[in-house]
């Protein structure tokens, strides 16, 4: 079982916040990364890390970034909120050529 | 742009039956591929991987692939109500280290 963890699990908040959705590693892991998933539809990768000072944009444009200063943690921004940034945002991790693993997930909801 | 395929469904199966999910993936040089389970509502979860070296059975579960056509298939056999969820078939780019491209999912509904 992965050590992932996710915070928070769900957020309902109004439009113009500045949101950080968490995401933390205890597996030393080298790679994270984030997706974002709508109710139904499929995953969408948005960011990715391949280590400390390393990120990278995913194959879906997002307004989010991310930062990775700790090998256990690497998390996501949002400066503004919108209503359209309602999503499931998931983050997983693997090790290098290793088998990736998921969090629970953040359900955001913008108002 | 490499691209991983696959039936969205929904694919209806009685208990008890054969449950057979495939995909088909475009870049012919892909080596590893997973198969992730999604309930509603919940993360993906890893349940089987496969490299290019061959099948692998795992209890109830096997996963096969076919290099010729570019396709992966996972088999769930004695298939029961619990494992009605969204299966979701993820190909690694290994020359990017590690990314995965996952295709849009195949919902399995079990019927008692």
């Amino acid at each position: 079982e992965a050590d992932i963890y996710q915070t928070p699990r769900y957020l309902v908040i109004g439009t113009g916040k500045k949101i950080t959705l968490e995401c933390s590693q205890t597996m030393g892991h080298d790679k994270m990364y984030w997706y974002q998933q709508d109710p139904g539809m499929e995953l969408h990768l948005i960011h990715y890390s391949y280590g400390v000072n390393s990120t990278e944009k995913g194959d879906l444009s997002s307004e989010s970034t991310v930062s990775r200063i700790r090998t256990e943690h690497f998390p996501l921004t949002l400066e503004s909120a919108r209503p359209s940034h309602t999503s499931q945002y998931l983050c997983a991790s693997s090790e290098s050529g290793g088998l990736q693993h998921f969090g629970d997930g953040t359900r955001l909801s913008i108002l | 742009q490499k691209e991983v395929e696959q039936n969205s469904g929904p694919l209806s199966v009685p208990e008890g039956a054969i449950a057979s999910l495939n995909c088909t993936y475009s870049d012919r040089g892909s080596q590893s591929f997973f198969w992730y389970r999604q309930y509603s509502g919940k993360s993906p979860e890893l349940i089987m991987f496969i490299y290019s070296n061959g099948d692998k059975e795992d209890g109830r579960f096997t996963a096969q692939l076919n290099k010729a056509s570019q396709y992966v298939s996972l088999l769930i056999r004695d298939s029961q109500p619990s494992d009605s969820a969204t299966y979701l078939c993820a190909v690694r780019e290994d020359n990017q280290g590690g990314k995965l491209i996952f295709g849009q999912g195949t919902e399995l509904s079990v019927k008692p």
